[in-house]
C-alpha cells in the first residue's frame, strides 16, 4: 500500500532544458511535503519544501508545485544541469508523524 | 557546523553476528529517525526516537532489532543475529523540532553486508 507514489522510475533530460519529477499521494491528510536528491554511496539531501496551504515554493532552479485536489506534487528543475543527475525522492507527512518517502526517480542530465 | 554523523560507513558481518551502527544528530537536533534503503528500492522508515524515548517504532521488525537514544551519546541501532536479508543501507537522520514545517537532514549512511 503505497501512499506515495512516483511511477517514473527514470528520467532522462538535456542539459539546459525542463527537468520535470512527478509524484502522487493517497492521504488527503498530508500537510507537508520535500523533495530530496541522492547521489550514489551518499546520504539523501534536503532540496525544497512545501506546506499544504501554498501550491508553489520556489528556490532558485528548483520550484515545486503542490495540487492538492490531484493529490499530485512535482518538482521542476531549470536549467537542468549535469550535476543534477541523482536519485529524486519525494516524502510526505501527517502532522506529527513521520515522513513517508516514494520509490525515487532516477534523473540523468545529458551533457 | 557538523552535519549528521554516522558510523561506520561500512559493516560487514557474518550471519548470526551482531551489528551495531551509530548515530550522531547535528547540533541543536533532539529527534532522531532510522530509515533502510534495501537494492534498488526507496527508503523504509523503521524508528523515530527522542531523547531517552522511542516515539514511533511501527517500521522496525519486531525480532532482533533494537534502537535507542541515550540523554548522552549517539542514537545506536542494534541487529542481533544478522542474515542476509538485513544487508542494505541504513540512514539517520535528525531533525529540530516536531512542527509543521520540520526538515529532515540525512547523515551518509552505513552500508551494512551480512556475509
Amino acid at each position: 500500500d503505497q501512499q506515495v507514489k512516483q511511477n517514473s522510475p527514470s528520467l532522462s533530460v538535456q542539459e539546459g532544458r525542463i527537468s520535470i519529477l512527478n509524484c502522487d499521494y493517497t492521504n488527503s491528510m498530508f500537510d507537508y511535503f520535500l523533495w530530496y536528491k541522492k547521489y550514489p554511496a551518499e546520504g539523501p539531501t534536503f532540496l525544497i519544501s512545501i506546506s499544504s496551504i501554498k501550491d508553489k515554493n520556489e528556490d532558485g532552479r528548483f520550484t515545486v508545485f503542490l495540487n492538492k485536489s490531484a493529490k499530485h506534487l512535482s518538482l521542476h528543475i531549470v536549467p537542468s544541469q549535469p550535476g543534477d543527475s541523482a536519485v529524486y525522492f519525494c516524502a510526505a507527512r501527517l502532522y506529527g508523524q513521520n515522513f513517508v518517502f516514494g520509490p525515487g526517480t532516477r534523473l540523468s542530465v545529458l551533457p | 557546523n557538523a552535519g549528521v554523523m554516522q558510523n561506520p560507513r561500512h559493516l560487514v558481518r557474518r550471519r548470526g553476528q551482531e551489528a551495531r551502527l551509530r548515530c550522531s544528530p547535528m547540533k541543536g537536533h533532539s529527534h532522531v529517525y532510522w530509515y533502510r534503503q534495501l537494492p534498488e528500492e526507496g527508503l523504509k522508515f523503521m524508528v523515530y526516537l527522542q531523547k531517552e524515548n522511542i516515539i514511533d517504532e511501527s517500521g522496525m521488525p519486531k525480532e532482533r532489532f533494537s534502537a535507542e537514544f541515550p540523554k548522552e551519546g549517539p542514537s545506536i541501532l542494534r541487529i542481533q543475529q544478522v542474515v542476509r536479508g538485513d544487508s542494505a543501507a541504513y540512514f539517520c537522520a535528525s531533525s529540530q523540532l516536531s512542527g509543521s514545517t520540520d526538515t529532515q537532514y540525512f547523515g551518509p549512511g552505513t552500508r551494512l553486508t551480512v556475509l
